[in-house]
């Protein structure tokens, strides 16, 4: 069963800095998202992405995050300048709304730590 | 808004045993989607089980199956015979239906199943 690949699994980077998280979505699968999780609470929505844009991104998706599909395959998340309270898992997903009540697929997660 | 809530932090059942999860959930929409995911401890989130809230029929898979309630806007999951590899968080899961498909998620309830 095909399913969505996410790297790397663990990222550790120094407050300031910036990190890219990659994910490759299933192939035929259209609406991407990325969302996080703070250790031992929810998972929270981010964004989710449509046709090459943004269709909604919730409060947490500040300025300093931004998202890109820099080519056919990968869906990547950047955060400009890590904060301590940007560690979390960052789990990526995909749905393909051609089929109704598609529900998300998710990948395994990257975890990040910004020390 | 919508809002996803799981009373239950924490659960324990005995091998073999059935156990239940509750869900309650708030929004005003009449057509949506409702979930609920496994994350064990390997931080995957993996689906469980879906319900369609234009459907009156609960739905079933395998062990699983929810007490879906459109009116008290409730969501149940049942998992019958209690297995070890059931051991792990589960998410109750919101979805509306329409573009973007942006999920709401509870807080989780963590079950551990006792050998």
């Amino acid at each position: 069963e095909p399913e969505v690949t996410q790297t790397p699994s663990h990222q550790v980077t120094q407050m300031g800095q910036e990190v890219i998280l990659r994910c490759v979505p299933i192939s035929n699968h259209l609406y991407f998202y990325w969302y996080r999780q703070i250790l031992g609470q929810k998972v929270e929505f981010l964004v989710s992405f449509y046709n090459n844009e943004i269709s909604e991104k919730s409060e947490i998706f500040d300025d300093q995050f931004s998202v890109e599909r820099p080519d056919g395959s990968n869906f990547t998340l950047k955060i400009r300048s890590t904060k301590l309270e940007d560690s979390a898992m960052y789990f990526c997903a995909s749905s393909d709304n051609r089929i109704l009540n598609s529900p998300l697929h998710f990948g395994n997660g990257t975890r990040l730590t910004v020390t | 808004a919508q809002t996803v809530t799981q009373s239950q932090p924490e659960m324990s059942v005995q091998e073999a045993e059935t156990v239940t999860l509750s869900c309650t959930y708030d929004t005003s929409e009449n057509n949506y989607y409702l979930f609920w995911y496994k994350q064990p401890p390997s931080r995957q989130m993996i689906l469980v089980i879906r319900q369609e809230a234009y459907k009156q029929q609960n739905a079933t898979e395998n062990r699983f199956s929810v007490n879906f309630q459109k009116a008290a806007k409730s969501f149940s999951l049942k998992i019958s015979d209690s297995q070890l590899g059931d051991t792990a968080m589960y998410f109750c899961a919101f979805m509306r239906a329409n573009t973007g498909n942006q999920f709401y998620f509870g807080t989780g309830t963590s079950l551990t199943v006792i050998p």
